[in-house]
Parts: structure tokens; C-alpha cells; sequence
């Protein structure tokens, strides 16, 4: 069984810049959510994928997109680069079953300079 | 939306003491999940357990749904316990929603 795998491990840009995150679902998972945790605070949850659609979105702006493939992988898609969208970002996949159980990728961590 | 709090924010153990870290939630919940998380950021899945009681080695966990909160014990703790705990809760099929941690030091 392959865990959730999520790339890059660490990236750096630079104010005003784009940035595209990968996610790869844990095998038999068709739900993907996406978190951005902050140092020294809990992950927030930015938004959900179910059958490539999003289906439901935390406080985050619109330049806060992503996308879910028919494999149920994920993209995170940050467009105009704020200092203060550098933070650790992770993915976590689950099934629609009766139990909604995440499970966590490594997570990317992103530094805005 | 929910809130939940965890209490305490810090612990300081000496190795082989026992803890337990609490999580209050302020609304009904069908899912809740203790996170371990690492030094390197990966959330380490401890239990799913939104009621009930259950015992994975030196670890348990207990949810009491209907007062709205959830106990984790660890007993004999050891250094590699070290990190900061997360309960996360959520209804269905909505946003999960994460505590503000514990952060625990166990020193030899």
C-alpha cells in the first residue's frame, strides 16, 4: 500500500511569484484535502477534493487554487507570493467511507522571501 | 465554525512519567483524530477515535462525544515521544478542524 506522497519537500520563491504543489493520494483514496500550517500553529484547512471537484474551502483568498485528477492526485496552485504564505503545507488523503480517517504526506515546506 | 482547545500548550516530562493531554471541542463531531507530529513536520496518525476507548501499546485514547472531549495518555514516556500533539475534529464530510497542540519534552 503506498502512503500519501507530496512534492517538493522544500521550496523557496520570492514575493509576487507562483507556485505549484503535488500530492499523490494514499491507494484506494478518492478525497484530497489540503492544509497550511504556520510555525509554531495547527494546520488550517484550506480546501477539499472529491471526484475532481472542490467540496469545500476554508478562510483562504481565491489565489488558493487546486486541482484533483481522475488518479485522485492533487495540485496546490498559489498564485502572487505573500511573505507570509511561507509555511509548511500539507496534504492529507481519506476515503468516503464510514470512516473519514486523514492520512498526511510530508508535507511541502515553502519559504516566501 | 468548531473551536477546540488543547490544554496544557507545554509539557515538560522526565523520561518514564506519565501524562495525559485533553481536547475540548465545541460541537458534535463524528471524526476525531490524535496526530503526533515530528521534528520534521510529518503528522504521525496515533488514533481515530471519535468515541470510545482504545490502546495502541503505551498510548490509549478516550472520547467522550456527548461532553465534547477527548483524553490521550501516554505512559512511561520516552524521548522520542517528544513533538507536538494534535487532536483534529470535524461532522461528516466537512473541514477537519485542528486543536492548538500540545508541544511535550521528555528529558532523559
Amino acid at each position: 500500500e503506498t502512503g500519501v506522497t507530496q512534492s517538493p519537500t522544500h521550496l523557496i520563491k520570492t514575493r509576487g511569484q507562483q507556485v505549484t504543489l503535488r500530492c499523490s493520494s494514499q491507494s484506494g483514496h478518492n478525497t484530497v484535502s489540503w492544509y497550511q500550517q504556520a510555525l509554531g500553529q495547527g494546520p488550517q484547512f484550506i480546501f477539499q477534493y472529491y471526484r475532481e471537484e472542490e467540496n469545500g474551502r476554508g478562510n483562504f483568498p481565491p489565489r488558493f487554487s487546486g486541482l484533483q485528477f481522475p488518479n485522485y492526485s492533487s495540485e496546490l496552485n498559489v498564485n502572487a507570493l505573500e511573505l507570509d504564505d511561507s509555511a509548511l503545507y500539507l496534504c492529507a488523503s481519506s476515503s468516503t467511507g464510514t470512516y473519514r480517517e486523514l492520512f498526511f504526506g510530508e508535507g511541502s515546506r515553502l519559504t516566501v522571501l | 465554525g468548531i473551536q477546540v482547545e488543547q490544554s496544557p500548550p507545554d509539557l515538560i516530562l522526565q523520561e518514564g512519567a506519565n501524562s495525559t493531554l485533553r481536547c475540548n471541542f465545541s460541537d458534535s463531531v463524528n471524526n476525531l483524530q490524535w496526530f503526533h507530529q515530528n521534528p520534521w513536520g510529518q503528522l504521525i496518525n496515533l488514533f481515530y477515535i471519535p468515541s470510545g476507548t482504545k490502546q495502541n501499546g503505551r498510548l490509549s485514547a478516550t472520547t467522550v462525544a456527548t461532553e465534547r472531549y477527548s483524553l490521550l495518555y501516554i505512559s512511561s514516556s520516552q524521548t522520542t515521544d517528544s513533538g507536538v500533539y494534535f487532536c483534529a475534529v470535524g461532522w461528516g464530510y466537512q473541514k477537519v478542524t485542528f486543536g492548538t497542540g500540545t508541544k511535550l519534552q521528555v528529558i532523559p
